[in-house]
């Protein structure tokens, strides 16, 4: 099985930089997936992670160490659109290689 | 170039009674992922088909859920006799591949379930 583990809430000021942490456990990993979504919408993607190291993509950057089973997303200049939660996702198996998601980490930025 | 279309985007059933959620691919896509998702919760793992074939449906309840994705048309996931607990939104996720970094899910707006 899988177990993937990030924080329930967190809240953020407008214009500031935040990071949500995500850890792993699993076997065969191949890939850890970061998603934003807004409440009553579908999730969208944001970043991908196979190899370690930082990904930078405008605003957000993520990054992943194999060894320690360890993700983060970091969001600078925080928007206040940004509210949403922020879904990790690994993918991992055998034969095949199924994709399980985490509980997500609801943010919310304030003024 | 549509997006993943699923429907209907809200359904209302009475407990005992059948619900059909369709989810159509995007163009080229030939993975399809079912996801469940309760309110406040995450995404949770249903069941992953390919045209014609289940590859694996290890989170999807062994009675009353069935899911297929034939040669022709729409995946559908059917939940027969549902009850108060099926309520949620389930949501259909398509990829071109497994594996890569173009392997990522594209999802679908979802279809919302009430059972009253």
């Amino acid at each position: 099985g899988q177990n993937i583990d990030q924080p329930t809430e967190m809240t953020a000021t407008e214009g500031a930089i935040v990071q949500i942490n995500c850890t792993y456990q699993t076997s065969g990993f191949n890939g850890l997936f970061w998603y934003q979504q807004h409440a009553g919408e579908a999730p969208t993607f944001l970043s991908y992670n196979v190899l370690d190291g930082l990904e930078e993509k405008g605003r957000f950057s993520s990054f992943l160490s194999r060894s320690k089973g360890y993700s983060y997303l970091l969001l600078k200049e925080l928007q206040m659109k940004d509210s949403a939660s922020y879904l990790c996702a690994v993918r991992a198996g055998g034969g095949y290689q199924k994709v399980t998601f985490g509980t997500g980490t609801k943010l919310q930025v304030i003024p | 170039n549509a997006g993943v279309m699923q429907n209907p985007r809200h359904l209302v059933r009475r407990r005992g009674q059948e619900a059909r959620l369709r989810c159509s691919p995007m163009k080229g896509h030939s993975h399809v992922y079912w996801y469940r998702q309760l309110p406040e919760e995450g995404l949770k793992f249903m069941v992953y088909l390919q045209k014609e074939n289940i590859i694996d449906e290890s989170g999807m309840p062994k009675e009353r859920f069935s899911a297929e994705f034939p040669k022709e048309g729409p995946s559908i996931l059917r939940i027969q006799q549902v009850v108060r607990g099926d309520s949620a939104a389930y949501f259909c996720a398509s990829s071109p591949r497994t594996s890569g970094r173009t392997g990522e899910l594209f999802f679908g707006e979802g279809s919302r379930l009430t059972v009253l």
